[in-house]
């Protein structure tokens, strides 16, 4: 059963540390798609990769946020030095191309 | 201004009802379409796609009116295990999907 693959589960982590996310997409999907939710903000991408290469990281703090795709099967995701504020779930997505994406079961990030 | 916009809800309607919800998309841009379904601390997940003749799955029907940019999901026959988030999905070639906030739904016996 193919599905999309994050790590940690749950993180808590104490401000000023830097955070990991890890991804595996579902094996053969070229799109990668980085969305984070909140109760008051609901879904919003953060980065988005095609074929590993980042077209859309807007959403993204870039002085504290990075996401990159050292190859096909593995996305990552970091917050260096994290604050309360990242506290939130968020998720990693994969698709074929631009057709429905699959979503992995989150990572919890609590900053405290 | 988020390029889709839903009803926040909540919806809240007895068993074996029949609710609609509708889902309004800003740019026209949009080519494809779809519905996830979100229970509570749990990921989104893909309901079904949203094309332009309608289509239907089961208990869900959904439609896509260009013209007017919206699209809806009808449920007949709600059950209590369609208690979730409901969030609609606009997509443009070489874009990201776009989120709407999403529908909240309450089924009770």
């Amino acid at each position: 059963d193919a599905r999309v693959t994050q790590t940690p589960r749950h993180k808590v982590t104490e401000m000023g540390q830097e955070v990991t996310m890890r991804c595996q997409p579902i094996l053969g999907h070229n799109t990668v798609f980085w969305y984070r939710q909140t109760m008051m903000q609901g879904l919003e991408l953060l980065a988005y990769f095609r074929n590993r290469a980042p077209l859309d990281d807007s959403g993204m703090p870039k002085d504290r946020f990075s996401a990159e795709m050292p190859d096909a099967t593995l996305a990552t995701l970091k917050i260096q030095p994290s604050e309360p504020r990242d506290s939130a779930v968020y998720f990693c997505a994969s698709a074929l191309d631009s057709r429905e994406a699959f979503f992995g079961q989150g990572t919890r990030l609590t900053v405290v | 201004r988020k390029e889709v916009e839903q009803d926040p809800g909540p919806f809240n309607v007895p068993e074996g009802a029949t609710v609609a919800f509708n889902c309004t998309y800003s740019n026209s841009a949009s080519q494809s379409f779809f519905w996830y379904r979100q229970d509570c601390r749990k990921e989104p997940k893909l309901l079904m796609s949203v094309y332009s003749s309608g289509n239907e799955d089961g208990r869900f029907t959904a439609q896509l009116n260009r013209a007017s940019q919206y699209i809806s999901l009808l449920i007949r026959d709600s059950k209590l295990s369609d208690s979730a988030t409901y969030l609609c999905v606009g997509l443009r070639s070489g874009y990201a999907l776009n989120f709407g906030k999403g529908t909240s739904l309450l089924v009770t016996p």
